[in-house]
């Protein structure tokens, strides 16, 4: 079936590094790609998305092409700010449903 | 406007005991899910409601899990009983009908410790 792998955290960085977060999926078919985002104490937030290949989503800074050809849908920030600290979530539309990764914890340091 | 609303944020129970989660869905929002992460996995698909109607519960456990959403307003969550292996964040998700997977709000979930 349907999934999505992507890398294990957590992650730490320095405030104003860049990230990069690793996705790759599984799929039949053509699904949509999403990143989301889940703050201290909030619900989950979708940050951006993809909906066909060489498509590329971004939101406040960060951004993630569709990458058919290497089935992956990678998360890049330029810049981090300790805002940015939450734990994100890569996934694919499977009909209506869902598919998620198990989430990585990003950290970032004053 | 409200967005999804879950209650209780964190529930301590012991094992052989009944939880009883509750998700409001954005008002007007028709398509209403549950949705499970334990931790360390991937947040998984339990169960999908159109209205009062269960389309897909497909992702549920087992028979220990009971959903429901009487009126087509609320839903509940019932677990009964608990076991070790059922802790983990519950979550809520509503969408209008029509609305896809980027259109889905979710609510901050549910903490479940199961002890």
């Amino acid at each position: 079936g349907d999934s999505v792998t992507q890398m294990e955290g957590p992650v730490t960085l320095s405030e104003e590094a860049f990230l990069t977060i690793n996705c790759t999926y599984t799929a039949t078919g053509y699904p949509s790609l999403f990143w989301y985002v889940q703050y201290p104490g909030e619900g989950l937030q979708l940050l951006l998305k993809a909906t066909k290949a060489d498509d590329k989503g971004s939101n406040k800074g960060f951004e993630a092409t569709y990458r058919k050809e290497t089935t992956s849908f990678h998360l890049e920030k330029g810049s981090v700010q300790v805002s940015d600290s939450a734990v994100y979530f890569c996934a694919l539309s499977s009909g209506y449903a869902l598919n998620f990764g198990k989430g990585t914890s990003l950290l970032v340091t004053p | 406007e409200a967005g999804v609303t879950q209650f209780p944020s964190h529930s301590v129970i012991e094992k052989g005991q009944t939880v009883t989660l509750r998700c409001d869905p954005i008002s007007g929002h028709d398509n209403l899910y549950w949705y499970r992460r334990v931790m360390g996995k991937e947040i998984k698909f339990l169960l999908h409601f159109v209205k009062e109607s269960k389309q897909d519960e497909s992702g549920m456990p087992n028979n220990r899990f009971l959903a429901e959403r009487t009126g087509g307003t609320y839903s509940t969550l019932k677990v009964q009983p608990a076991e070790l292996e059922d802790s983990g964040v519950y979550f809520c998700a509503s969408s209008t009908l029509g609305g896809g997977a980027e259109k889905l709000f979710f609510g901050s979930g549910t903490q479940l410790s199961v002890l």
